[in-house]
C-alpha cells in the first residue's frame, strides 16, 4: 500500500499571499496518477488536480500541481478568502488507492 | 450535468449491516467506476473501494474484504454498497463518487451512525 505523507498539518497563510502543500509518497506513484482534492466542512470534496499537473474543469489557474515519482506539490498562487479548507492528495495508480492525511489551510 | 445521489442517513446497532444506495444521471452509467470513500467524524479521506458496473468487477480495500459488498443495478443507474458487522468504528460519512478523464464527481453524502 502507498502511504502518502502531507505537510504541513496546517498552514497558516493570508489572502493574496502563496501557499504550497506537499505531499510525499512512499513509492513511486504509478504514471504520476495523482489528484489533489479540496473539502470544505460539510461538503463532498472537490478535485482540483489530476496526473500530478492537470487543471480539472472549472478550476481557476491560480491552483497548479507539479512533480513526480514519490514528491508532489500543489500550488496556490494567491490565495482567496475560499481558498481556506483541507486539501487531500490522493494516488489512484495503485490498488488499494489511499489519500493523504490532509493539510488545513487557515486564514492567518 | 452529472449527479450522484445518495440515500439518506441511517442509524445501526453493533453487529447489523447497511445499505448505501447511489443513483447516477447526467452521463452513461456503464461507463465509468463508481468509487466509495468514507470520512469519519472529523477526519481523512478513506477509499473503500470501486464497482464497475459495465462488469460487476469490484476492487475493495484489503480492510474492506469480507465485510463490503459493491454492487449495481443498471438498469436504474445505481450502485450500492453493503458494509456488514458494524462497530463504532464504522460511524462516518460514506460518499461514491466518479472519477471521469477530466474531474470527478461525488454524491451528497451518506452518514451512517453506529450506535447501541
Amino acid at each position: 500500500e502507498i502511504v502518502l505523507t502531507q505537510s504541513p498539518g496546517t498552514l497558516s497563510l493570508s489572502p493574496g499571499e502563496r501557499a504550497t502543500l506537499s505531499c510525499r509518497a512512499s513509492q513511486s506513484v504509478v504514471s504520476n496518477s495523482l489528484a489533489w482534492f479540496q473539502q470544505k466542512p460539510g461538503q463532498p470534496p472537490r478535485v482540483l488536480i489530476y496526473a500530478a499537473s492537470s487543471r480539472a474543469t472549472g478550476i481557476p489557474d491560480r491552483f497548479s500541481g507539479s512533480g513526480s515519482g514519490t514528491d508532489f506539490t500543489l500550488t496556490i498562487s494567491r490565495l482567496e478568502p475560499e481558498d481556506f479548507a483541507v486539501f487531500y492528495c490522493h494516488q489512484y495508480g495503485s490498488s488499494p488507492q489511499t489519500f493523504g492525511q490532509g493539510t488545513r489551510l487557515e486564514i492567518k | 450535468q452529472v449527479q450522484l445521489v445518495q440515500s439518506g442517513a441511517e442509524v445501526k446497532k453493533p453487529g447489523a449491516s447497511v445499505r448505501v444506495s447511489c443513483e447516477a444521471s447526467g452521463y452513461s452509467f456503464k461507463d465509468s467506476y463508481i468509487h466509495w470513500v468514507r470520512q469519519a467524524p472529523g477526519q481523512g479521506l478513506e477509499w473503500m473501494g470501486w464497482i464497475s458496473p459495465d462488469t460487476g468487477g469490484t476492487d475493495i480495500a484489503q480492510k474492506f474484504q469480507g465485510r463490503v459488498s459493491m454492487t449495481s443495478d443498471t438498469s436504474i443507474s445505481t450502485a450500492y454498497m453493503e458494509l456488514s458487522s458494524l462497530t463504532s468504528d464504522d460511524t462516518a460519512v460514506y460518499y461514491c463518487a466518479r472519477w471521469a478523464a477530466t474531474s470527478a464527481y461525488w454524491g451528497q453524502g451518506t452518514l451512517v451512525t453506529v450506535s447501541s
